[in-house]
């Protein structure tokens, strides 16, 4: 079955300093793969996407994710996080053929002055 | 503007009382969906639809009904809400597996 797994339920960075959130799925084929940004009381927003081709994917933002099919993963990035990065953070997979979709439980990220 | 419209917003309800929340997109996107919302638990995807009059289940259908009878408009029904359907309702709407449009989002809270 296919699933996605966020390990990191919180986390904390300084402004300015890097970041990387961590996104593990689940599938038999090459998946669909989607970064989504929540702020607080609004809907989901699109980070960046990955269907084929180049794995190092840049986005909206500042942010990049990397498709490395050994390891499913498809962690996402960015070199130096502003205060206004902080929201919730979620992964999705998107199984081909049939338009379902399965997010990630999510990370919520704080940002520090 | 490009938008998926919920309504309404917030909802409160009794047990077994039925609902409606609505969901419209002005986009002309064949692919409409809904999601709910809970702590720990993610976005999961309750039903999803394809184009008019082709709708699918997602990972938690029980409970829900949809229809499809415009491709603008994706309705979720409950036809007899219980307290654990308490949750926050997204709609979102797209152009096959592109970009995910998602509504500003429904708190339900089922007494």
């Amino acid at each position: 079955a296919q699933s996605v797994t966020q390990p990191d339920i919180h986390i904390t960075v300084s402004e300015g300093a890097s970041l990387e959130l961590r996104c593990n799925y689940s599938y038999g084929a090459t998946p669909y793969l989607f970064w989504y940004v929540q702020s607080p009381g609004q809907g989901l927003q699109l980070l960046l996407k990955y269907f084929s081709g180049d794995t190092l994917v840049q986005g909206i933002k500042g942010f990049e994710a990397e498709f490395k099919r050994s390891q499913s993963s498809f962690n996402l990035r960015k070199p130096s996080v502003h205060w206004s990065d902080a929201a919730e953070y979620f992964c999705a997979v998107g199984a081909s053929g049939t338009y379902k979709y399965i997010f990630g439980t999510g990370t919520r990220l704080k940002v520090l002055a | 503007e490009a938008q998926v419209t919920q309504n309404p917003r917030y909802l409160i309800t009794v047990t077994g009382k039925k609902l409606t929340v609505t969901c419209s997109q002005n986009m002309n996107h064949e692919y409409m969906s809904w999601y709910r919302q809970d702590p720990g638990l993610g976005l999961r995807q309750i039903y999803y639809s394809m184009n008019v009059e082709v709708t699918d289940k997602g990972d938690v259908p029980e409970g829900y009904k949809v229809s499809r009878k415009e491709k603008r408009n994706f309705p979720l029904i409950l036809e007899s809400p219980s307290p654990n359907q308490t949750s926050l309702y997204f709609c979102a709407s797209s152009t096959g597996f592109g970009k995910l449009f998602f509504g500003s989002g429904t708190q339900l809270s089922v007494l």
